[in-house]
């Protein structure tokens, strides 16, 4: 089964900051298998980016990602408020099981 | 506009079974695949999100996560466009909200594009 390892754990940044989230897969993803969800608390996880860089419909710009093979970047270009939520990637490549990564928690500093 | 309803959650013993269904609407309903995912309560640190099972959007294939095989059953009944995990010989690592999640090929992306709200399934004696 292929690993997605998210970091950091846990980034603190401000509104206004610029945000760097990562996943790395324990062995090469197809990027058009590499997926970023947002999830705030009470909440069901929200499709941000598929295939590892195509905005989700409603998702604003400043969201973007980027990355191929193993290792995958989520960017958020200037945080605004409503940004601080985990954030998860996924891969659903050919076959099951299609797994997640930890987490990325991003709280306001 | 599309919505995926989650029910049957509960509280149940351990060694028992539950059924939990996914009543959606505002789409075309075999045109897709269904997903459970669940995201458990226990574990620490974070409560992070475990793929559990899949149908695809004619029923042929049904793939289920290694944690649950053998115990878990994804089913899907076409005419009442629902979705079912039903679960049995459940232990307390099964204590999680379960999602459900439809399933999207676009251009050759896979990807899960719209969930439920979840329903909290707690495994306790």
């Amino acid at each position: 089964d292929i690993v997605l390892t998210q970091s950091p754990g846990t980034l603190s940044l401000s509104p206004g900051e610029r945000a760097t989230l990562s996943c790395r897969a324990s062995q090469i993803v197809s990027s058009r298998k590499l997926v970023w969800y947002q999830q705030k608390p009470g909440q069901a996880p929200r499709l941000l980016i598929y295939g590892a860089s195509s905005r989700a419909s409603g998702i604003p710009d400043r969201f973007s990602g980027s990355g191929s093979g193993t290792d995958f970047t989520l960017t958020i270009s200037r945080l605004d408020p409503e940004d601080f939520a985990v954030y998860y990637c996924q891969q659903s490549g050919t076959s099951p099981p299609y797994t997640f990564g930890q987490g990325t928690s991003l709280e306001i500093k | 506009q599309v919505q995926l309803v989650e029910s049957g959650g509960g509280v149940v013993q351990p060694g028992m079974s539950l059924r939990l269904s996914c009543a959606t609407y505002g789409f075309t309903f075999t045109t897709y695949g269904f997903h459970w995912v669940r995201q458990g309560v226990r574990q620490a640190p974070g409560k992070g999100l475990e793929w559990v099972a899949v149908i695809w959007n004619d029923g042929s294939k049904k793939y289920y996560a290694d944690s649950v095989k053998g115990r878990f059953t994804i089913s899907r009944d076409n005419s009442k466009n629902t979705v079912f995990l039903q679960m049995d010989s459940l232990t307390a690592e099964d204590t999680a909200v379960y999602y459900c999640a439809r399933d999207l090929w676009d251009s050759g992306n896979y990807y899960f594009d719209y969930w439920g709200q979840g329903t909290l399934v707690t495994v306790s004696s």
